[in-house]
């Protein structure tokens, strides 16, 4: 079966710092991944997708990036973070474009 | 026209009643309707979903009614329990090469003994 990880669970930085949070999907190959945003008591923001290794598309500009160096892995990164970047950070995937999407269990980031 | 409308935003129900949540939409290029449960502090998961060739979906408790004419979706869960005490997101996505669920704003439904 097929299963998704996130780390950190949970992270506190400093307004400036940078980011990287990492998503991986097991059991599964060539899936589509997603990284979101959610801001407390709202809903989900889709931020980046990617189709394949390398292929990365924004859906919203700020300053935050996605790579996905493996066919699996999926890491969000950011140069300086800003106080806005707080948030609940989940990636999914899903095995066809249209179909089920499958989250993580997210990473708390809290920007002080 | 990508929005999802979602309500209501909280929900309170005894123990054994029935939890209703409603969704509309306006883009008739929608075609997939997965409805997701979020526990606090966990990532959302899949619950139930149904595409617009049916008008209803049932499993389990939880049935999806589906009115394609008035573009209008909801969440039925039956027998309501404590344990069904989350945030339920509605979202809807073209499969026609989208890859972005659109979410509604979540209903937050406690389920009282």
């Amino acid at each position: 079966s097929q299963t998704i990880h996130q780390w950190p669970a949970t992270l506190v930085q400093p307004v400036g710092s940078p980011l990287s949070l990492e998503c991986t999907v097991e059991g599964t190959s060539n899936p589509n991944l997603y990284w979101y945003r959610q801001a407390a008591g709202r809903g989900l923001q889709l931020l980046f997708y990617s189709v394949g290794i390398g292929q990365i598309s924004s859906e919203v500009p700020q300053n935050l990036s996605a790579s996905r160096p493996q066919d699996r892995q999926f890491i969000l990164s950011s140069k300086k973070l800003l106080l806005s970047d707080s948030g609940f950070y989940l990636c999914a995937w899903s095995v066809i474009v249209g179909g089920e999407q499958y989250f993580g269990p997210g990473t708390r980031l809290t920007v002080t | 026209q990508q929005q999802v409308k979602q309500s209501p935003q909280s929900l309170i129900v005894q123990k054994g009643g029935i939890s209703i949540i409603n969704c509309a939409y306006e883009n008739t290029a929608f075609d997939y309707f997965p409805w997701y449960q979020q526990f606090p502090g966990k990532g959302p998961a899949l619950l139930i979903a149904i595409r617009p060739d049916v008008s209803e979906k049932k499993e389990g408790r939880f049935t999806i009614s589906f009115n394609k004419s008035a573009k209008q979706f909801s969440l039925h869960i039956m027998d309501s329990q404590p344990g069904d005490s989350a945030t339920y997101f509605c979202a809807a996505i073209s499969g026609a090469g989208s890859y972005q669920l659109t979410f509604g704003k979540g209903t937050k439904l406690s389920v009282i003994p």
